[in-house]
């Protein structure tokens, strides 16, 4: 059974980072791309960032490109996101979901909350 | 960037009845579409992916189609299970974006 299973949320302040983490198991992990994908209260689903099976490829949204970086570690079965220079409009449930090969996020984890406040 | 927009945004219905959610690309994404259901408080749920294809375990009353820019999600015999929101993706191009959902109420 595949699981993913997010931790490093939060309270933080504006100009704050934080460093979410995401545990995978359950499949091969080194070959599948792998996503963050965020909510923030009451809204609908924000893509947010993807990364390659290797690691060599890696995708953003405009609005976190420069603040936030994706990256894995295949030894660990780990996805990680840095987040720096937070902002209120951060504030959100990120969810790390896995990719079905070339297609949409077919497993994701239960999400963890980050709060952007003073 | 790819708009994604679905309607209606909000759908109220009877169990039983047969509901369709359309959701229409800004430009041509082959069958890049994928459908989720999401319900209060948890993760997104594939239903189907490539625009028709149902994800395993999916009930068979869940229904895709289209391509190129306009695909419709249908429900046959809905459920009291089925209700949720429900959101199409598009994962033709990055960035990869979602529709705004559609909240299928009782």
């Amino acid at each position: 059974e595949v699981q993913l299973l997010e931790s490093g949320g939060g309270l933080v302040q504006p100009g704050g980072s934080l460093r979410l983490s995401c545990a995978a198991s359950g499949f091969i992990f080194r070959n599948y791309a792998l996503s963050w994908v965020r909510q923030a209260p009451g809204k609908g689903l924000e893509w947010v960032s993807s990364i390659s099976n290797s690691g060599g490829s890696t995708f953003y949204t405009d609005s976190v490109k420069g603040r936030f970086t994706i990256s894995r570690d295949n030894s660990k079965n780990t996805l990680s996101l840095q987040m720096d220079s937070l902002r209120e409009e951060d504030t959100a449930v990120y969810y790390c979901a896995k990719r079905l090969t070339l297609g949409p996020l077919d497993n994701w984890g239960q999400g963890t909350l980050v709060t952007v406040s003073s | 960037d790819i708009q994604m927009t679905q309607s209606p945004s909000t759908l109220s219905a009877f169990v039983g009845d047969t509901v369709t959610i359309t959701c229409r690309a800004s430009q041509s994404i082959s069958s890049s579409l994928g459908w989720y259901q999401q319900k209060p408080g948890k993760a997104p749920k594939l239903l189907i992916y490539k625009a028709s294809i149902l994800e395993d375990g999916v009930p068979s009353r869940f229904t895709g189609s289209g391509s190129g820019a306009e695909f419709t999600l249908t429900i046959s015999s809905l459920q009291p299970d089925d209700f949720a929101t429900y959101y199409c993706q598009q994962y033709d191009n990055y960035p990869w974006t979602f529709g705004q959902g559609t909240k299928v109420d009782i």
